[in-house]
C-alpha cells in the first residue's frame, strides 16, 4: 500500500497521559498536513510541514500540542497532558508543493484518540 | 463565524432522485473550490474540483458563485452508493484547505 498510513489507529488513553501519533505520508510528497475532526465537524487544520519545517501552526494547537517531521519523510504529532477536549480524530494527510492548489490532499484513515 | 457553512442535512433520497446542496464560504479571497467526499468512518476523498464556469463528472455537477460566495454540488439518477458526507473546501491559502462541517447524504433503495 502506497497511501498515507498513521498509526495508531486507535488510542485509548487516561487523562494527563502523553500520547504520540505517526504519520507515513507518499514518499514523494513533500507537503504533510494534520488535522482533527471530530464528530459531525469537518477537519480542523492544525499544521503542516514542507519537507523538515513546519511553516504553520494553527491556534488550535496548544503548547501541549507538538508535531515534527525530521527528516522531511514521515511526522509523529505528541499530545501531552491529554484532556478529554482532546478526543477526536487526528488525520494525516499529504500533497505535492503546488499540487495543494488542485485541493487533492491524500488523507490517511486517521487515529481516533479517546481520553477517559 | 465559519469559514465554511454547510446545510447538515440529512438529504434522504430514493435510488434514482436528484439532490442538491450547497455551502457558503465567508472569504471573498478564496481562489480555489472543491468538494470531498467521506465515507462513515474513513477519510475525505477528493471527489471534485469546483470552476467558476461550473462542472461534471459524470452525475455530479458542481458550480460555483463568486459573487454571493457559494458552491452547489448536485447528484443526479443518485445511486445507493453516493450514500455519504460530502465535505465543501475552500483554499484559503495556497497549503491550507478550510474544510465545511459536511452535508450528510443518504439514498434509499
Amino acid at each position: 500500500d502506497t497511501g498515507v498510513s498513521q498509526d495508531p489507529r486507535h488510542k485509548i488513553t487516561k487523562r494527563g497521559q502523553n500520547v504520540t501519533f505517526r504519520c507515513d505520508p507518499i514518499s514523494e510528497h513533500n507537503r504533510l498536513y494534520w488535522y482533527r475532526q471530530t464528530l459531525g465537524q469537518g477537519p480542523e487544520f492544525l499544521t503542516y510541514f514542507q519537507n523538515e519545517a513546519q511553516l504553520e501552526k494553527s491556534r488550535l494547537l496548544s503548547d501541549r500540542f507538538s508535531a515534527e517531521r525530521p527528516k522531511g519523510s514521515f511526522s509523529t504529532l505528541e499530545i501531552q497532558r491529554t484532556e478529554q477536549g482532546d478526543s477526536a480524530m487526528y488525520l494525516c494527510a499529504s500533497s505535492l508543493a503546488g499540487s495543494s492548489n488542485t485541493g487533492e490532499l491524500f488523507f490517511g484513515e486517521g487515529s481516533r484518540l479517546t481520553v477517559l | 463565524r465559519k469559514e465554511v457553512e454547510q446545510d447538515p442535512g440529512p438529504f434522504n433520497v430514493p435510488e434514482g432522485a436528484t439532490v442538491a446542496f450547497n455551502c457558503t464560504y465567508s472569504n471573498s479571497a478564496s481562489q480555489s473550490f472543491f468538494w470531498y467526499r467521506q465515507d462513515c468512518r474513513k477519510e475525505p476523498k477528493l471527489l471534485m474540483s469546483v470552476y467558476s464556469s461550473g462542472n461534471e463528472d459524470g452525475r455530479f455537477t458542481a458550480q460555483l458563485n463568486r459573487a454571493s460566495q457559494y458552491i452547489s454540488l448536485l447528484i443526479r439518477d443518485s445511486k445507493l452508493s453516493d450514500s455519504a458526507t460530502y465535505l465543501c473546501v475552500v483554499n484559503i491559502q495556497d497549503y491550507k484547505l478550510s474544510f465545511g462541517a459536511g452535508t450528510t447524504v443518504t439514498v434509499r433503495a
